[in-house]
């Protein structure tokens, strides 16, 4: 089945320790890309991925770290978390074909992070 | 500064009617206007999208209208049912960039039975 992946589904965390959201991907798409859902404010990007080793900052990307060492996987990385990252993370991959602009964008069923 | 501005929040209706949502953007740059559909404890898949090469696009029982001068879009579905609830987002991109997705602050929609 074709599906992105997310783990954890739930964390609670204090300020200040290290974690680590994984995402793969089974649908060999060149694009990933992580969001943040807050209420009223919809879903921003936070980094995003053309390809291995090629990643890029999105609209809110402070306090946040990726990386693309295979195609499959793009973890999110929070090496500080604070209470304002509390929030429902969303990670999701498309192929990406320059020039078309209609590439789908699958998501992953989501991680709720708390931050206490 | 939130590009794509999306109303109302929430939006209740009975069983059979035609919720409207509507959006509208600022950068002329957007040429791909994707709507999300979001369950409860799900993550968004893709409803029905259009370019703004024409003012109407059908699938089903949904419909999105597109207004290019006036920079709006909306999307109406027909003959809306209980199953329909959810949270729906819109969406605004440019064909060629490097798929960013541009989300507006989503639409709860009840549909009583």
């Amino acid at each position: 089945e074709a599906q992105v992946t997310q783990n954890p589904r739930y964390l609670i965390t204090v300020t200040g320790k290290k974690l680590t959201v994984t995402c793969s991907q089974n649908m060999n798409h060149e694009y990933m890309s992580w969001y943040r859902q807050d209420p009223g404010l919809g879903l921003r990007q936070i980094y995003y991925s053309m390809n291995v080793e090629v990643t890029d900052k999105g609209d809110v990307p402070e306090g946040y770290k990726v990386s693309r060492k295979e195609k499959r996987n793009f973890p999110l990385i929070l090496e500080s978390p604070s209470p304002n990252q509390t929030s429902l993370y969303f990670c999701a991959s498309s192929i990406l074909t320059r020039g078309a602009g209609t590439d789908t964008q699958y998501f992953g069923p989501g991680t709720r992070l708390t931050v206490l | 500064q939130q590009q794509v501005k999306q109303s109302p929040q929430s939006l209740i209706v009975q069983k059979g009617g035609i919720p409207i949502i509507n959006c509208a953007y600022e950068n002329t740059a957007f040429d791909y206007f994707p709507w999300y559909q979001q369950f409860p404890g799900k993550g968004p898949a893709l409803l029905i999208a259009i370019r703004p090469d024409v003012s109407e696009k059908k699938e089903g029982r949904f419909t999105i209208s597109f207004n290019k001068s006036a920079k709006q879009f909306s999307l109406h579905i027909m003959d809306s049912q209980p199953g329909d609830s959810a949270t729906y987002f819109c969406a605004a991109t440019t064909a060629g960039s490097a798929r960013q997705l541009t989300f507006g602050s989503g639409t709860q929609l009840t549909v009583l039975p």
